[in-house]
């Protein structure tokens, strides 16, 4: 069963406290995207990766950090310092081939700040 | 610019209504369109999407029109069912670094559709 999964579904994070999302797809996709969606605001692009050892920033990458070291994994940490990090994160993967190549979307992961 | 305008916010039709929801790009970089469809506590999911050499695509009750010149774009629900209530996207791709593509999303429209 070929698909993209996200855990925790939910997250509590402490004051000062990093913590790590886990995205993990069995579709042998090479590229990875988190996002961030927030209500009334769409989804904003944190990190991508096209392939295994590298990856760029997005529109919103200060306070998070990313790491690529499988093909199929992609775990993003928000740090301590991301001062307002409750929101709903996806994360995506794509063949990464073509202009008309399609993002495929986890479940996400909710994240509150205790 | 790689801001995409979504309208509508909310949107609320009775059963077997039309549901219209639109969207505009500055960035004449973008070279897809897809829609995708949230249901509350889910990941989006890709409804349809069109290419800019193309005025319009149809599937099924869902249709996208497409004008390039005005570089806006809507999606039309035919026959609205109750199933539809969800959050709808649109969204803009292009190529990013390396060949990997970046989409960019407007900022949703949530439908209810009232039976």
């Amino acid at each position: 069963d070929g698909g993209i999964t996200q855990s925790p579904k939910y997250l509590f994070r402490k004051e000062g406290q990093n913590v790590t999302l886990s995205c993990e797809q069995n579709l042998n996709h090479d590229a990875m995207y988190w996002y961030r969606q927030d209500p009334g605001q769409g989804l904003r692009l944190i990190y991508y990766s096209q392939i295994v050892n590298d990856f760029q920033k997005g529109d919103i990458a200060e306070g998070y950090s990313v790491s690529r070291e499988k093909k199929e994994s992609f775990p993003l940490t928000v740090t301590s310092a991301q001062k307002n990090p409750t929101a709903f994160y996806l994360c995506a993967s794509s063949s990464g081939i073509g202009p008309q190549e399609t993002q495929y979307f986890g479940p996400g992961t909710r994240l509150l700040v205790l | 610019q790689q801001q995409v305008k979504q309208s509508p916010q909310s949107l609320i039709v009775q059963k077997g209504g039309i549901s219209i929801i639109n969207c505009a790009y500055e960035n004449t970089a973008f070279d897809y369109f897809p829609w995708y469809q949230q249901f509350p506590g889910k990941g989006p999911a890709l409804l349809i999407a069109i290419r800019p050499d193309v005025s319009e695509k149809k599937e099924g009750r869902f249709t996208i029109s497409f004008n390039k010149s005005a570089k806006q774009f809507s999606l039309h629900i035919m026959d609205s069912q109750p199933g539809d209530s969800a959050t709808y996207f649109c969204a803009a791709s292009m190529t990013g670094w390396g060949s990997a593509r970046q989409l960019t999303f407007g900022s949703g429209t949530q439908l209810t559709v009232l039976p």
